[in-house]
C-alpha cells in the first residue's frame, strides 16, 4: 500500500485565493483526519470523518476552512480566501480501529 | 474531554545513554496509548503503541510503560542512536475516537 497520498506537496499562494489540499487515505480505513502544524500551536485537528461523514468540526478555525469527503477514497480541504496565517503544514490521517496514520503533509505558504 | 500533558518539551542525551518521554492523561476511559515518531519534513509515524489492558510493551530498543491508576504512560529509549533524533508525540484515545496528542519532546541525540 501507498499509505496515505497528500497533494500538493507544496503550495505557495497569495492572500486571498482558494486553496485546496487533497487527501486519499489508506484503502480500508474508516476514518479520515485533517491536522494543521505550527510551530506556536503544535499538531491541531481541524475535523474528522468516520466512513465518509463529518463527526466533530469543532477544529475549523473558522468559515473560511471547510472539508469534503465525497467517497471513501478522497477529501479535500478548502481555505478561501487563504489569509498569511493560515501558512501552516496541513496533514492528513486515516485510521482502521485505533491506530492512525499519517500522510507527508502539504506545506501551504500564504504570501 | 480528553488532555495529555507531554514532558519535557526538549530532551538532549548523550549517544548510546537511554532517554525517557512522560506523559500523562485525564480520561480515564481512554484505552489506547500510541506514540508517535516525526522527522524533518515527515508526517508523524506510528512507532509503538500500548492498550489499557497492558502494563509494559517492548520492540526491540524501544518500550512503553502505562500507569493506569495514576494516569501516566512514559516511551523508554535505549542504546540511543542519532537516527532517534526527531519530536516524539505522545497520545491517547478512547475507541472510534479521535486522538489527542500532547505538544511533542524534541528529542537531540548529542555525538
Amino acid at each position: 500500500d501507498a499509505g496515505v497520498i497528500q497533494s500538493p506537496r507544496h503550495e505557495v499562494t497569495e492572500m486571498g485565493q482558494e486553496v485546496t489540499l487533497r487527501c486519499k487515505p489508506i484503502s480500508g480505513h474508516n476514518s479520515l483526519f485533517w491536522y494543521r502544524q505550527t510551530m506556536m500551536r503544535g499538531l491541531e485537528l481541524l475535523i474528522y470523518f468516520n466512513n465518509n461523514v463529518p463527526i466533530d468540526d469543532s477544529g475549523m478555525p473558522e468559515d473560511r476552512f471547510s472539508a469534503k469527503m465525497p467517497n471513501a477514497s478522497f477529501s479535500t480541504l478548502k481555505i478561501q480566501p487563504s489569509e498569511p496565517r493560515d501558512s501552516a503544514v496541513y496533514f492528513c490521517a486515516s485510521t482502521l480501529g485505533n491506530e492512525q496514520f499519517f500522510g507527508p503533509g502539504t506545506r501551504l505558504t500564504v504570501l | 474531554g480528553e488532555n495529555v500533558e507531554q514532558h519535557p518539551s526538549t530532551l538532549s542525551v548523550q549517544e548510546g545513554d537511554s532517554a525517557v518521554i512522560k506523559c500523562t492523561y485525564s480520561d480515564s476511559a481512554s484505552n489506547y496509548f500510541p506514540w508517535y515518531k516525526q522527522e524533518l519534513g515527515k508526517g508523524p509515524q506510528l512507532i509503538i503503541d500500548i492498550r489499557s489492558n497492558v502494563g509494559e510493551k517492548k520492540d526491540q530498543r524501544i518500550a512503553v510503560t502505562l500507569n493506569k491508576t495514576a494516569k501516566h504512560f512514559s516511551l523508554h529509549i535505549t542504546e540511543t542512536q542519532p537516527e532517534d533524533s526527531a519530536v516524539y508525540f505522545c497520545a491517547a484515545s478512547k475507541r472510534d475516537d479521535k486522538i489527542i496528542f500532547g505538544k511533542g519532546t524534541r528529542l537531540h541525540i548529542l555525538p
